[in-house]
């Protein structure tokens, strides 16, 4: 199953509300997980089932969508969410695979 | 505490092998699937292998089928990546990952909750 993210690259200011999509090649029901990256670190888990807020993410982080095409929204983007952000689908059936990426970078 | 521990990345040349390692700490061991996830520089992330709780399934990616091969030591809380006929594409941070179950008691579906901190490879040619 085939992931695309859009866009590759965003810019973005201090309090914008921002949004990125991804399209899964096939029908994922909710198998869908969201992860961030900073430079040099190991991504980090923000979502998963689409739209499930993994403990301790903050609650401007917000997913939705089923099937082939989810969103993952971040609300008043704070200097801190300056990252690349993932979508992975983890159906039972199929490799595990992620999107390209989608870098949010300051405007 | 949740904590993987990636060891064993170096320098090697193209044709050769190494094997990496995750040590696992904070939850049983036993109960939890783990995986393999690379990153080539400047690239996206790529699954390449996992391991479930028990080590009765076990998957590859097609890209390392056949020359990679993972394992798992319950009496050590270790899981192993052992990597064979390296390829220049096969460099990359190598990150362990721990599954997190949809549901206790199955092996998939399963998304990725922890993460360590890669072990990077370099294959020289």
């Amino acid at each position: 199953i085939q992931m695309t993210q859009s866009p590759s690259t965003l810019s973005a200011s201090v309090g914008d509300t921002v949004t990125i999509t991804c399209r899964a090649s096939q029908s994922i029901s909710s198998w869908l997980a969201w992860y961030q990256q900073k430079p040099g670190k190991a991504p980090k888990l923000l979502i998963y089932m689409a739209s499930s807020l993994e403990s301790g993410v903050p609650s401007r982080f917000g997913g939705s969508g089923s099937g082939t095409e989810f969103t993952l929204t971040i609300s008043s983007l704070q200097p801190d969410d300056f990252a690349t952000y993932y979508c992975q689908q983890y159906n039972s059936y199929s490799p595990w695979t992620f999107g390209q990426g989608t870098k949010v970078e300051i405007k | 505490e949740v904590q993987l521990v990636e060891s064993g990345g170096g320098l090697v040349q193209s044709g050769g092998s190494l094997r990496l390692s995750c040590a696992a700490s904070g939850f049983t061991f036993s109960n939890y699937a783990l995986n393999w996830v690379r990153q080539a520089p400047g690239k996206g992330l790529e699954w390449v292998s996992g391991i479930s709780g028990s080590g009765t399934n076990i998957y590859y990616a097609d890209s390392v089928k056949g020359r990679f091969t993972i394992s798992r030591d319950t009496s050590k809380n270790t899981v192993y990546l052992q990597m064979n006929s390296l390829r220049a594409e096969d460099m990359a941070v190598y990150y362990c990952a721990k599954a997190h179950p949809y549901s206790y008691g199955y092996d998939r579906p399963y998304y990725f909750d922890y993460w360590g901190q890669g072990a990077l490879v370099t294959v020289s040619s």
